[in-house]
């Protein structure tokens, strides 16, 4: 099945400052690659994500660029704000059909925006 | 506004008894998981479910069982809990599309605790 990996697993920035996350994949019929942030004491939501047909996404301070060749994705939040700490999780789903509707995810990013 | 609930915030119980948690969807959503989160591990997938009476075996399913009798309602059974089953249990549902959405959409979790 899928494995993917996230790294790093911790990450602080000072305020303004970007951050990037990166994961890999290694299943290569994996086609959407969606990222979830989960604050504290919250639930995940998805933040941003993209398809294989598309190299880059973005949606204003965060942004998202996907290279299949070499199965990884990353995460880039420019101009980090407070409420950006939180911890970030990537993962990985295979096309829409039979049982192939699950994600998997990475292990997780907590990123610290210092002020 | 999507709305996924499970039945309790907190549970504590005792090794060896039999441990029901319920989430509920109120979007009508076909797809339905139950997740554990524990640090560093990220989000690992037990069971999933596509429709009613029929369940996938996720990454994790040891130890769990499932039930969906109701397109809404998907439960997660710890037939004998044991300590290693202390861990945040995460509900999550989707809607099956061949489109673009293919967001998962999460309860706020239960904190399960097995002394």
């Amino acid at each position: 099945g899928e494995n993917v990996e996230q790294h790093p697993s911790t990450l602080s920035v000072q305020e303004g400052d970007s951050a990037v996350i990166k994961c890999t994949y290694s299943d290569s019929a994996s086609n959407y690659f969606p990222w979830y942030k989960q604050e504290l004491g919250k639930r995940p939501q998805l933040i941003i994500d993209i398809r294989s047909n598309v190299g880059e996404k973005k949606d204003q301070r965060i942004a998202v660029t996907l290279n299949k060749t070499a199965k990884h994705f990353s995460l880039h939040i420019t101009e980090t704000q407070p409420e950006d700490s939180a911890v970030y999780f990537c993962a990985a789903s295979g096309p829409l059909t039979g049982s192939a509707r699950q994600l998997t995810f990475g292990s997780g990013t907590q990123l610290t925006v210092l002020p | 506004d999507v709305k996924v609930t499970q039945s309790s915030r907190y549970l504590v119980k005792r090794t060896g008894e039999k441990v029901f948690l319920e989430c509920v969807q109120d979007m009508d959503h076909e797809n339905m998981f139950w997740y554990r989160q524990d640090p560093g591990l990220g989000l690992r997938l037990i069971y999933f479910s596509y429709d009613v009476k029929m369940k996938e075996k996720g990454d994790i399913p040891e130890g769990y069982s499932v039930s969906r009798e109701k397109k809404e309602r998907f439960s997660l059974i710890l037939e004998s809990a044991s300590t290693n089953q202390t861990s945040m249990y995460l509900c999550a549902s989707s809607r099956w599309t061949s489109g673009s959405n293919r967001e998962q959409y999460f309860g706020p979790g239960t904190r399960l605790t097995v002394t």
